[in-house]
């Protein structure tokens, strides 16, 4: 079975300060992704990944880059956290793009 | 820009009830998948529909996609408490290499 494990389940930080949220699949997967999910307005595509090294931007991309050193992780990172930035993030990973999704536990991030 | 439209974005039922959720893209997919999302969960992966007018049967639930491969459907058949969450569907991208999530629509069964 596909297990895309997020490095933490819940995480307080202050505004400001640089976070870094960490995804590791172990199943070899192609595509990795990052979103965002807020009450009312589904899962939001922040960005994606097809291979070492690439990335893609999604729909709301503002305030936030990512990394993809190696094939299993793809790491979210928010330059400089606002409040508005509170939220739900959600990690997934596929064996290709338009192939079916397998997500992590979820974050879930608030700035003070 | 391309987007996958789901109704009703809510929907109560008394258990033993039936529901449907409906999706709409804007343009032709070529395929279209179904997640459940538990409350406190993360969404998992239903099912995939590839073919016009496929319809597919998991136990009570059955899914639709559309003759012109442009809408999709799932229906439950006399709910029960454990179907209570959001059922997203999603399509692929112009691009081709993300999923278009429709917003999903939540259910909740009383008993």
């Amino acid at each position: 079975d596909v297990k895309v494990t997020q490095s933490s389940r819940y995480l307080v930080k202050r505004t400001g300060e640089k976070v870094f949220l960490e995804c590791v699949q172990d199943m070899d997967h192609e595509n990795m992704f990052w979103y965002r999910q807020d009450p009312g307005l589904g899962l939001r595509l922040i960005y994606f990944s097809y291979d070492v090294k690439m990335k893609e931007k999604g729909d709301i991309p503002e305030g936030y880059s990512v990394s993809r050193e190696k094939k299993e992780r793809f790491s979210l990172i928010l330059e400089s956290a606002s409040t508005n930035q509170t939220s739900m993030y959600l990690c997934a990973s596929s064996r290709q793009g338009n192939q079916p999704q397998h997500f992590g536990d979820g974050t879930r991030l608030s700035i003070l | 820009g391309q987007q996958v439209m789901q109704i009703p974005q809510y929907q109560h039922v008394q258990e033993g009830e039936d529901f449907t959720t409906y999706c709409n893209s804007s343009t032709t997919l070529s395929n279209i998948q179904w997640y459940k999302q538990r409350p406190g969960g993360h969404p998992v992966f239903l099912i995939q529909l590839v073919k016009s007018g496929e319809v597919k049967k998991q136990k009570r639930l059955t899914f639709q996609f559309g003759e012109a491969k442009k809408n999709s459907s799932l229906h439950i058949t006399a709910t029960q408490t454990t179907d209570v969450g959001t059922y997203f569907c999603a399509g692929p991208g112009q691009a081709g290499t993300a999923l278009i999530f429709g917003k999903g629509t939540t259910l909740s069964v009383s008993s």
